[in-house]
């Protein structure tokens, strides 16, 4: 089975830290997402990775960065935290070229900034 | 901006009960469309993968329709059962940016036993 983990369930940080988000799979994806879900917007793509070291801006990539340095890791950063950056984060990895390729996503990160 | 859309936002439905519900997308720049379905404190799982227009899925009393020339794609749950209640996600491929998936909001499903 595939496995997407994150490293954190739970994280409270304050305005202005720096955060990561840590994503692991362990099934030799070449692509790797990072989302975030706010009530009644649905999932938005921040960032994808479909190589290492290769990223592209998705949808809301303000104030975000990643890195992907080895394959089965891709980490979400926060330069900055800000209020407005408290949400639900997921991380995802699919295998190939996106579409129709099925995500695997992990369990998430339910990040709050105080 | 791509825009896909689901309805209803919620749904309430009596264990037994057949329901369904609509994700509707743009037409013109089909390129596949997921189901995935969320349940609380679980992450999303993928239910069908569609890519041709008049596609139907199925998986035990779920299954999905595809219509690419109208936008739209059907989920049917047949005898609603407490452990469908979830969130089911619709997501979209488009042809000129394949490579970022585009989710619609989500129809929350609650199943009362």
């Amino acid at each position: 089975d595939v496995k997407v983990t994150q490293s954190s369930r739970y994280l409270v940080k304050r305005t202005g830290e720096k955060v990561f988000l840590e994503c692991v799979q362990d099934m030799d994806h070449e692509n790797m997402f990072w989302y975030r879900q706010d009530p009644g917007l649905g999932l938005r793509l921040i960032y994808f990775s479909y190589d290492v070291k290769m990223k592209e801006k998705g949808d809301i990539p303000e104030g975000y960065s990643v890195s992907r340095e080895k394959k089965e890791r891709f980490s979400l950063i926060l330069e900055s935290a800000s209020t407005n950056q408290t949400s639900m984060y997921l991380c995802a990895s699919s295998p190939g070229l996106a579409g129709p390729y099925e995500q695997y996503f992990g369990p998430g990160t339910r990040l709050t900034v105080t | 901006i791509l825009n896909v859309e689901q309805s209803p936002q919620s749904l309430h439905v009596q264990e037994g009960d057949s329901t369904n519900f609509t994700c509707s997308f743009p037409s013109s720049n089909f390129y596949a469309l997921h189901w995935y379905r969320w349940e609380t404190a679980k992450s999303p799982e993928a239910l069908f993968v569609m890519t041709l227009n008049g596609d139907e899925k199925k998986k035990g009393r779920i299954s999905a329709t595809l219509n690419t020339k109208e936008g739209y794609s059907y989920l049917y749950i047949k005898g609603s059962q407490p452990e469908d209640s979830a969130t089911y996600l619709c997501a979209f491929y488009g042809l000129t940016s394949y490579d970022k998936v585009i989710f619609g909001p989500g129809t929350s499903l609650s199943v009362i036993p």
